[in-house]
Formats: C-alpha cells, sequence, structure tokens
C-alpha cells in the first residue's frame, strides 16, 4: 500500500472550472513532486517542492498552481485547464531534496479528465 | 537536453523465458533507478544503482549499471505472470536552479512487458 495518499482518485472537470488535486505524506519526507502521465508515457516531472519551498517548475503553463502549505500537503491547483491536459497527474515525495539515495515514493494517481 | 532511451518498447513472452530491458543516457548519469508500474497503477520504486558497473539482485531480477555510467539493463529469469508491466528506467543527473544544485530524474520511455502463460 502507499504511504502517499492522493485525492480525488477521479476527476472530470470543464475547461472553466476551478479545481483542485491533493497530496498527503506522513513519512516525514521533505520534498514532494507533482508529475504529469500521459497514457504509455513515462512520468514527467512538473514541479519540486523542497522543504515546502518551490525549488523546480519545468516550465509548466501558469493554468497548473502548486502550493505546499505544510512539509505533509501538496496541492496542485488547476484552472482554465486544456482537453490535452488530461492524463493521470502523480504526487510523489522522498526523504530530503533531490534525488540522490533517495527512494521515491509514488501515490496512486488523480486521473483528470478535461471536457 | 539530457536523454534517456530505453528498449524494446515491447516485448511479449512465454511464461518462464527471459526478459530484457536496456537504458542508454546522451549524459553520464549520476545514478540510475527502475521502477515497475502494472497496468492502470503508479510507478513502485524497484532499486537504485549508483556505483560504477554495479550489478543487484533482487530474487530474478538482476539490475546492472554500465562501467561509463551512461547504460543500464534489467533482466528477469524465467518470467511469471506477476511481471506483467511496464519498467521505466530514470537517470539521474545534476541540475543547477536557484543556485542550488539537484538531481533530474529522466525517465525512459519504458518496456510494456506482456507474459503469456
Amino acid at each position: 500500500d502507499t504511504e502517499v495518499t492522493q485525492t480525488p482518485k477521479h476527476l472530470v472537470m470543464g475547461m472553466t472550472n476551478k479545481k483542485s488535486l491533493k497530496c498527503e505524506q506522513h513519512m516525514g519526507h521533505r520534498a514532494m513532486y507533482w508529475y504529469k502521465q500521459k497514457a504509455k508515457k513515462p512520468p514527467e516531472l512538473m514541479f519540486v517542492y523542497s522543504y515546502e519551498k518551490l525549488s523546480i517548475n519545468e516550465s509548466v503553463p501558469s493554468r497548473f498552481s502548486p502550493e505546499c502549505p505544510n512539509s505533509s500537503l501538496l496541492n496542485l491547483h488547476l484552472h482554465a485547464l486544456q482537453p490535452e491536459d488530461s492524463a493521470l497527474y502523480l504526487c510523489a515525495s522522498s526523504l530530503k531534496g533531490g534525488f540522490f539515495g533517495n527512494t521515491i515514493y509514488f501515490g496512486e494517481g488523480s486521473w483528470l479528465t478535461v471536457v | 537536453g539530457q536523454q534517456v532511451m530505453q528498449i524494446p518498447q515491447y516485448q511479449h513472452v512465454q511464461e518462464g523465458e527471459d526478459f530484457t530491458t536496456y537504458c542508454n543516457s546522451s549524459t553520464t548519469l549520476s545514478n540510475i533507478q527502475w521502477y515497475k508500474q502494472r497496468p492502470g497503477g503508479h510507478p513502485v520504486f524497484l532499486i537504485q544503482l549508483v556505483k560504477s558497473g554495479e550489478v543487484k539482485k533482487q530474487k530474478r531480477l538482476t539490475f546492472q549499471f554500465g562501467e561509463a555510467k551512461k547504460n543500464s539493463s534489467l533482466h528477469i529469469t524465467a518470467t511469471q505472470t506477476t511481471d506483467v508491466g511496464t519498467y521505466f528506467c530514470a537517470g539521474i543527473t545534476l541540475t543547477n536552479a536557484g543556485g542550488t544544485s539537484y538531481g533530474k530524474l529522466t525517465f525512459g520511455q519504458g518496456t510494456i512487458l506482456t507474459v503469456h502463460p
């Protein structure tokens, strides 16, 4: 069982809607990530938070807005999305920032459909 | 930018046959990680290789990291139906962001393994 919990598991939203994806971990990890995965493709990094500060933004459009309220929570706010943004959104965490020597734990993901 | 190429894209085997997937990087990697993603599931971390020429085993799975740290392989001996899924390698290279050095994880395209009973 994953120790990274994501909600909702499925989300259908219109292009004018505002919604949020939520992620929670209680492993004491200080790095949290958002990935986007299209069908039959590898995960693509979107954002990295290290010690609750945004460390990496992989040139993600501003219609995706991440937020890290505390060390256990990570949100992804969605606004004015396009149908091509439909994908599996994966949250992940690791013990500390950077990828060296850190096991990365993925959540089960949130399946997003934009109509 | 840094690329990680993974082959084959698909592999169909009979149960009991062996399976190998290969990754090649355009640049020297600091580390390489391997993940398994079951159909409809999320990526699950399998292992990380750090040292040049490193070989690690997990039961029927053997992972290798090349001497030049630019390639890696995953070999499964005597596949079982439970091995079905997509296997991703993910190479780690150093990158700078805001004056701080970070490891950046770049996934290969994955190999989709199907096992026929």
